[in-house]
């Protein structure tokens, strides 16, 4: 089974500012994907940022980043020039890859991180 | 497309009542699953189904009973709701063997 931490319940981070929130995981599956979710207030999943575990190059989508290490099994993302709208729940969340025979897998999901930007 | 939708929004039961959340989405998904928000615990797995008449338990199955009638259904019965069951449940769904998966809006669930 599969487990992901992640271990700041809450950050706080000025407006403009950059922020890292932290995930460690846990497999021992080889293949698979890395997620970032954003839950704001209006309570719906939005996904981030996705990492597949054979790239080795940390995927980037305009203002988040992530830092993936394999071996150390951690997963951040950062957050550049935060703004007002980044204030949300963050999830990190693991996904067996499914492999040639297609089938579905499941989200495991950490205990978030809730950010709140501020001016 | 209206994508994934749930119903309802908002919800108050007394304890031992029972009823359904609703699940349906228009994307043509074989997957289709029920997670459970809780406060400091994220979101845990309830049951999931591959496709129409197949079903199988997540982390969390207990309480709960679903079914998979129709590609695009994907209720969530509680048979007899419980105090612990108040939580805020999220339905999602995708194509078999992608990893990108499409969110419901959620319901919150209370039972008192």
């Amino acid at each position: 089974a599969q487990t992901v931490t992640q271990s700041q319940p809450e950050m706080s981070v000025q407006e403009a500012e950059t922020v890292t929130l932290s995930c460690t995981y846990d497999t021992s599956e080889n293949n698979y994907y890395l997620f970032w979710y954003k839950q704001p207030p209006s309570r719906q999943m939005i996904l981030v940022i996705r990492q597949e575990a054979y790239k080795q190059q940390n995927a980037t989508e305009n203002r988040f980043s992530v830092n993936f290490q394999k071996a150390a099994k951690s997963f951040s993302l950062k957050i550049s020039d935060s703004q007002l709208g980044d204030t949300a729940m963050y999830f990190c969340a693991f996904m067996k890859h499914a492999g040639v025979t297609g089938t579905a897998s499941k989200l495991t999901f950490g205990t978030g991180t809730r950010l709140q930007v501020t001016l | 497309n209206a994508g994934v939708t749930q119903t309802p929004k908002f919800q108050v039961l007394k304890t031992g009542q029972s009823m359904t959340l609703q699940c349906a989405q228009d994307m043509n998904h074989e997957y289709m699953s029920w997670y459970r928000q809780d406060p400091g615990m994220g979101l845990r797995l309830i049951h999931y189904s591959v496709g129409a008449g197949i079903t199988d338990q997540g982390e969390v199955p207990n309480g709960y009973n679903v079914s998979r009638s129709t590609t695009e259904d994907f209720p969530l019965r509680l048979l007899s709701a419980a105090p612990s069951q108040t939580s805020v449940y999220f339905c999602a769904s995708s194509y078999l063997g992608a990893y990108e998966q499409y969110f419901g809006p959620g319901t919150r669930l209370t039972v008192t």
